[in-house]
């Protein structure tokens, strides 16, 4: 079946600019994740939704980070007047419920701000 | 809050065995992951300890051990597709679905 899909794969822009960067997670999952990964580092928690809910935003690294899932499907992470240092990738997660052993990773977005 | 620790770099050479270790330190812990990346593919699952022991899936093993913050990721007859960074990842005490994870290591196979 289909996995996790993430669009732009890649996404230049200029600082102080708007960002939209999408994630279609695998169907039937509950529970979808955005995680920001900088080179030589491990994923950074952002966020996670649990249905249409966002059930933890703790990781979001201030309020120019916003992120939706209207129908508990696809999501969309937005980001406000963009800084050099958000360039990284950010990766889109999904599992069939909040908690459960496996999250299966999207591509990714290559986010770089000019 | 997490703190997870583990090497680099390693390099080893193809057909032998090779062992990464992963310590952290938790305020609560509520299981530990691997994860293998490729050089810009996303991270692929590769196991999950909650108990400790060993836990064998083909030519991967993962150990835990809870009393000592520690695990790791054994790796026997290594081929040269399993260059790659491993992450270790620990599920956050605070939230069941929250993973914090280390900052991987990068193995390199030579022929």
């Amino acid at each position: 079946g289909a996995g996790v899909s993430q669009t732009p794969s890649n996404k230049v822009t200029e600082k102080g600019k708007y960002v939209e960067l999408r994630c279609d997670p695998i169907s039937g999952h509950t529970a979808l994740y955005w995680y920001r990964q900088s080179l030589g580092q491990g994923p950074e928690f952002l966020i996670y939704f649990q249905g249409t809910g966002a059930a933890d935003d703790s990781g979001l690294p201030n309020d120019r980070f916003f992120a939706v899932r209207p129908e508990g499907s696809v999501s969309t992470l937005k980001i406000q007047r963009t800084e050099r240092g958000d360039s990284a990738v950010y990766l889109c997660a999904s599992s069939q419920e909040a908690g459960a052993d496996t999250q299966y990773f999207g591509p990714g977005t290559r986010l770089t701000v000019l | 809050g997490q703190n997870i620790d583990q090497p680099t770099e390693m390099t080893a050479t193809e057909g032998a065995i090779v062992q990464i270790n992963c310590t952290y330190q938790t305020s609560g812990f509520n299981g530990l992951f691997w994860y293998q990346q490729h050089a810009g593919e996303a991270p692929t699952f590769l196991s999950y300890n909650v108990l400790d022991g060993l836990e064998e899936k083909g030519r991967f093993s993962s150990f835990l051990s809870r009393s000592k913050g520690y695990s790791y990721l054994l790796l026997k007859e290594l081929q040269m597709k399993d260059s790659a960074s491993y992450l270790c990842a620990v599920r956050d005490h605070s939230s069941a679905s929250k993973i914090i994870f280390g900052s991987g290591t990068r193995l390199s196979i030579r022929p």
